[in-house]
C-alpha cells in the first residue's frame, strides 16, 4: 500500500479483556516495528521484526503482550487481561533497509484506552 | 544504557522567531541520528538522517546539526504551521533498535 495502515484507529474496552491491534505495512519492507507512545511521553520501544520471526522482544511490558507478523506483512499486536495502564496510542512502522539507514515509516497509531 | 535526552520539553515563540531545539544522547554503537515531527493524532514523520559529526542537513526553515554528543534542530522564522512535536532518534550501527527521545513540543504564535 501507499502507507502503513492501522487499525482499529480507535479502541475503548473494560479492564480485562483482550485487544487485537492490527498493522499493514508498506508492500517489501520487511522490518517492521510496535512503539507505545503514553500521553505527553516518548515512543517505547515494543517489538522489531524482520520477516516474519521477531530478534528483539524485549520491550514487551509483560507476558500479556505478544506480537506475530505472517507473511512477512500483516502484524498483530495482542494485548490480553487488560489494564488501565495499557491505555496508549500504539504506533506501528515499517522500512526496508534499502538505503543502509533504518527510516522507519509511521502508521497514523491505534488509540487504546481501558475503562 | 541508552539515553536520550530532549531540552526544552515545550517551547512557545511567535512567527518569526528563531530558536534551537537540542537532542543529547548516550547511545552505544551510534551509527547516525533521526529528526522526526509529529502533528496531533499521527505518526511521526521522517524529516533527516544525520551521520557524522559537522553534518548538516536543510529542508525549508528547519536546519539539523550532529556533534559527537548532540544533535540541534534550528528553526529560522518559523511560521505557525511548524508548530509540532519534534523527535530525535539515535540509531545503532548494525541493529534495529531506533531509541526515541521525548520530544521537544514547539508552538509557534502567529
Amino acid at each position: 500500500g501507499a502507507g502503513v495502515s492501522q487499525s482499529p484507529s480507535n479502541k475503548v474496552t473494560e479492564k480485562g479483556k483482550d485487544v487485537e491491534l492490527r498493522c499493514d505495512p508498506i508492500s517489501g519492507h520487511t522490518a517492521l516495528y510496535w512503539y507505545r507512545q503514553s500521553l505527553g511521553q516518548g515512543l517505547e520501544f515494543l517489538i522489531y521484526f524482520q520477516g516474519n520471526s521477531a530478534p528483539d522482544k524485549s520491550g514487551l511490558p509483560s507476558d500479556r503482550f505478544s506480537a506475530e507478523r505472517t507473511g512477512g506483512s500483516v502484524s498483530t499486536l495482542t494485548i490480553q487481561r487488560t489494564q488501565q495502564e495499557d491505555s496508549a496510542v500504539y504506533l506501528c512502522a515499517s522500512s526496508s533497509m534499502s538505503s543502509g539507514a533504518n527510516v522507519l515509516t509511521f502508521g497514523a497509531g491505534s488509540r487504546l484506552t481501558v475503562l | 544504557e541508552d539515553q536520550v535526552t530532549q531540552s526544552p520539553e515545550a517551547l512557545r515563540l511567535q512567527e518569526g522567531e528563531s530558536s534551537s531545539l537540542n537532542c543529547s544522547y548516550t547511545v552505544s554503537g551510534l551509527r547516525g541520528l533521526f529528526w522526526y515531527r509529529q502533528d496531533p493524532g499521527k505518526g511521526p514523520e521522517f524529516l533527516f538522517t544525520l551521520y557524522s559529526a559537522g553534518e548538516e542537513k536543510e529542508k525549508e526553515r528547519l536546519k539539523a546539526t550532529l556533534t559527537k554528543k548532540e544533535s540541534f534542530l534550528h528553526i529560522t522564522a518559523p511560521k505557525p504551521e511548524d508548530s509540532a512535536t519534534y523527535l530525535c532518534a539515535p540509531f545503532p550501527a548494525g541493529g534495529f533498535k531506533t531509541i526515541f527521545g521525548a520530544g521537544t513540543r514547539l508552538f509557534v504564535k502567529a
